[in-house]
């Protein structure tokens, strides 16, 4: 069983501080890492995704992966209020050829 | 916005009876996914498709049936609802690896 772990939190942080969420996952041919938000009520929606070790910065939002870990974050810079959400931490995984992703059960982020 | 509808949007049944949820992709995406997402466990796959009549299960497909007679639309079925079932389902499709979610419909089993 693959697994995909998250805090669940949730994570407060004051407005305009670093957040730092942490993604842990057990498949080692896991190649793709996948951010998510996800509004109350809401679905999925992409924030950013990496293949490569070491970080990637989209605006105020940096993923952070370490294979030899099996570690992925997500950094975000000078939060909002509007950022508080679930975030979901998703890896893929090979099944008889085709790729399907693996959802961490999500860590909330407040923002206050 | 990947041009993916899902109906209906709320449901309300019956144990026993059968539901069948719809997906529908305007943008010709070979892949199709199906999810289930509850509190405490977060998103799990049902079933997924990666073409036309080509379905596999995916983690908690039991109770579940899928159909995907042309590219555009992938069915969910529930031949005999039961309240476990009761959830709020997503639909995907991908891009290379990248998945994009339908807005989710919300079933409630009775």
């Amino acid at each position: 069983q693959k697994e995909v772990e998250q805090n669940s939190g949730p994570l407060s942080v004051p407005e305009g501080a670093i957040a730092s969420l942490n993604c842990t996952y057990s498949d080692r041919g896991s190649q793709s890492f996948f951010w998510y938000r996800q509004y109350s009520g809401k679905s999925p929606e992409l924030i950013m995704f990496i293949y490569s070790n070491g970080d990637k910065e989209d605006g105020r939002f940096t993923a952070q992966l370490n294979k030899a870990s099996q570690y992925v974050s997500l950094l975000i810079r000078d939060s909002q209020p509007s950022d508080s959400a679930t975030y979901l931490c998703a890896v893929n995984s090979v099944n008889s050829g085709y790729s399907t992703l693996t959802f961490g059960k999500g860590t909330m982020l407040l923002v206050s | 916005d990947a041009g993916i509808t899902q109906s209906p949007r709320h449901k309300v049944t019956e144990t026993g009876t059968p539901v069948t949820l719809r997906c529908h992709q305007t943008e010709n995406h070979r892949y199709m996914y199906w999810y289930r997402q509850d509190p405490g466990h977060g998103l799990r796959l049902i079933h997924y498709s990666y073409g036309v009549k080509d379905t596999d299960k995916g983690e908690v497909s039991d109770g579940y049936s899928v159909s995907r007679s042309k590219t555009e639309d992938f069915l969910l079925t529930l031949e005999s609802a039961t309240s476990s079932q009761t959830s709020v389902y997503f639909c995907a499709i991908s891009e290379r690896e990248t998945q994009y979610f339908g807005p989710g419909t919300r079933l409630l089993v009775l």
